[in-house]
């Protein structure tokens, strides 16, 4: 199948600094990218979709100000968390799709711990 | 806002035995996907059932989906260790957002 490849597979960073997490599309034009975050024992849940080229759209409870969403090619999207709170320490996974009806293949995720 | 049930949450079966997930959703939708996830990693793609009555099988897993009962079930078939983990289904909503179950932690015991 096609492949996501996202980095860094996890990151330590310090309360107040900013982090950058890539996706990266290695085959296939992600028309749609999916940024999701995860807590311990928990579901995925979905913070942002972003297509190529437009803004994001956030889902409710998402500070667009604080997790900024850059889609500025058919395969990259980054996710920019900033000034960092240790409440913002979770796995956060991008998935990107190819249009409707097609599947949705998932980034290997990232491990932030903010300290 | 789309809403995604598991159920059970939490399973713990003995090798060989028989189970059965089921993943109701709240609104329409015709694209259901069936992922697995180990601890501390990312998803695996398991099933992309794309119409009502559509049945999958790999392996000892089968998933089916009832678009009118808004319903999928994965089946999981004389279970072994090696399943165990947790399953997420996730339904897809017209603005083409994936929208993730609470997930079934699976674990089988010799």
């Amino acid at each position: 199948g096609a492949v996501v490849s996202q980095h860094p597979s996890w990151v330590i960073c310090k309360s107040g600094t900013s982090v950058k997490i890539e996706c990266r599309s290695l085959d296939f034009q992600a028309t749609t990218m999916f940024w999701y975050r995860q807590f311990p024992k928990q579901s995925l849940m979905l913070m942002a979709t972003s297509n190529e080229g437009s803004k994001a759209t956030y889902e409710q409870g998402v500070e667009k100000d604080k997790f900024l969403i850059n889609h500025a090619s058919l395969t990259l999207s980054t996710l920019t968390v900033t000034s960092a709170h240790p409440e913002d320490s979770s796995f956060y996974i991008c998935s990107g799709t190819g249009g409707l009806n097609t599947e949705a293949f998932f980034g290997q995720g990232t491990r932030l711990t903010v300290v | 806002e789309l809403k995604v049930e598991q159920n059970p949450l939490f399973l713990s079966m003995q090798e060989g035995k028989n189970y059965t997930i089921y993943c109701n959703y709240s609104t329409t939708s015709d694209r259901l996907y069936w992922y697995r996830q180990d601890p501390g990693k990312s998803l695996e793609s398991l099933f992309v059932l794309l119409s009502n009555g559509a049945v999958k099988q790999e392996g000892r897993l089968m998933a089916s989906l009832d678009t009118k009962a808004r319903l999928s079930t994965l089946h999981i078939t004389a279970a072994v260790h090696d399943l165990s983990a947790t399953y997420f289904c996730a339904v897809l909503n017209t603005g083409n957002q994936f929208y993730f179950g609470t997930g079934t932690s699976l674990t089988v015991i010799p």
